[in-house]
């Protein structure tokens, strides 16, 4: 049973770019969640999703930043216009039930941003 | 809103000893408690998740507990080794989401 993938594990964006990440979650976990870790600080929580749904995105900075979770494929955390301070590590967690069943979080190795 | 603390920031102890990382959160009402290794540029692994009615689960040379009404958990490393240098963090459920403290940067010195 594959782990969470991400991918591309490094992307490089000049700014005013699009930036694309994408999460495929372990098989059989339907809910999604993104975070990022800005350099010297801890992880903060973007937005967690359930196939086609949003289901919290009170993480999420309300401009540039989207996501979804496609009933097929991947989610995919979307950054228009990139700015320096963009630059960071995004990580993506699964887990096969939502978080007030008390499950585990599994994590992805993140895709590190890097926005010049 | 829910704040994670954890203490100390940073630890280096020698190859052997045993140790306890700190983690300390505002609000109790959680779903359970998930602690997490992290090596450099690296992602996270789950070392060990605690449900809110748990006080402690065990794996290997690790030992974490929960104590939910005073909002602390603590993780004990026995017998430390340099492959547990790394970065330790803990985060809490609390329905919607995870809270992550900073983490402890531990160091093992052989």
């Amino acid at each position: 049973n594959a782990g969470v993938m991400q991918n591309p594990r490094h992307l490089v964006r000049r700014r005013g770019q699009e930036a694309r990440l994408r999460c495929s979650p372990m098989k059989g976990h339907s809910h999604v969640y993104w975070y990022r870790q800005l350099p010297e600080e801890g992880l903060k929580f973007m937005v967690y999703l359930q196939k086609e749904n949003i289901i919290d995105e009170s993480g999420m900075p309300k401009e540039r930043f989207s996501a979804e979770f496609p009933k097929e494929g991947p989610s995919i955390l979307r950054i228009q216009q990139v700015v320096r301070g963009d630059s960071a590590a995004y990580f993506c967690a699964s887990s096969p039930t939502g978080l007030a069943g008390g499950p585990e979080q599994f994590f992805g190795p993140g895709t590190r941003l890097t926005v010049l | 809103k829910q704040e994670v603390t954890q203490i100390p920031a940073a630890l280096s102890v020698p190859e052997g000893e045993n140790l306890v990382l700190n983690c300390s959160f505002t609000d109790s009402a959680i779903y359970n408690l998930q602690w997490f290794r992290q090596d450099p540029g690296k992602g996270l692994t789950s070392l060990l998740l605690i449900q809110s009615s748990q006080r402690e689960q065990t794996s290997g040379r690790l030992n974490a507990s929960l104590d939910k009404s005073s909002g602390r958990s603590t993780l004990y490393i026995a017998a430390s080794q340099p492959g547990d240098s790394a970065t330790y963090l803990c985060a809490v459920n609390a329905g919607n989401q995870f809270y992550f403290g900073t983490g402890t940067s531990l160091t093992v010195i052989p």
